[in-house]
């Protein structure tokens, strides 16, 4: 049982356009979610993260929305550049217990100049 | 500050051997947890560690474990290495029970 979910394996735009990667979680104790970023042989990097009690979070080029009822969450990346290319990865956990986080397969973006 | 710290980063073992792995975390970091990432996979959740206690543990089976000493340095050690122990081996510290994880560049574990 995947409670963690990233349908797309890989994701491919245009520079400057907009990436939309997605997450679908199914156990309802989840209420802080995270994007991690990871390029080949390094660790992932936080990117950005959202707590249950909103429903978007913005940091310069990247959005994180959230829907509750929907339990789904995305990551906006406007404008997209080629050093955004990388493997990102939802994970969730609940708040007062995000050493525990449970992530998905990871969503590889390529962003073509 | 220096980041996550993991030794040895490449590793490779044997089918029935053991192996130790070291993760130093950020200074003042009390958590640490390890993941294990295979292939394809996302990362899969191993065991937590907050003040040299185990606080979470995964499904693995028992012959992963680990430990944290007083320095908030922690060991994993795999016993009777299987060749599907081959994977990524991360080690992530954060600060607090609600902040994200700052990983390590993992140790890559080769079981042949």
């Amino acid at each position: 049982d995947q409670q963690v979910k990233q349908n797309s394996p890989s994701l491919s735009v245009q520079e400057g356009r907009i990436s939309i990667l997605n997450c679908d979680y199914t156990n309802s104790m989840f209420d802080y979610f995270l994007w991690y970023k990871k390029y080949p042989a390094e660790g992932p990097t936080f990117l950005i993260s959202i707590s249950s009690i909103k429903d978007k979070n913005e940091d310069g080029r990247f959005t994180v929305f959230l829907n509750k009822s929907a339990k789904h969450l995305s990551l906006h990346i406007v404008p997209s550049q080629p050093g955004d290319s990388a493997v990102y990865f939802c994970a969730a956990s609940a708040r007062t217990n995000a050493g525990k986080s449970t992530f998905g397969d990871g969503t590889t973006l390529t962003v073509k100049p | 500050k220096a980041g996550v710290t993991q030794t040895p980063r490449y590793l490779i073992k044997t089918r029935g051997q053991q192996v130790t792995l070291s993760c130093s975390p950020i200074s003042g970091h009390r958590s640490v947890s390890w993941y294990q990432q295979t292939p394809g996979q996302g990362l899969q959740f191993l065991f937590e560690y907050f003040s040299e206690t185990q606080r979470n543990k995964g499904n693995f089976p028992g012959r992963f474990s680990g430990r944290q000493f007083s320095n908030s340095r922690s060991e994993m050690n795999v016993s009777t290495l299987e060749l599907g122990d081959s994977a990524l081996y991360l080690c992530a510290s954060s600060y607090g029970s609600n902040s994200p994880l700052h990983f390590g560049n993992g140790t890559r574990l080769t079981v042949t």
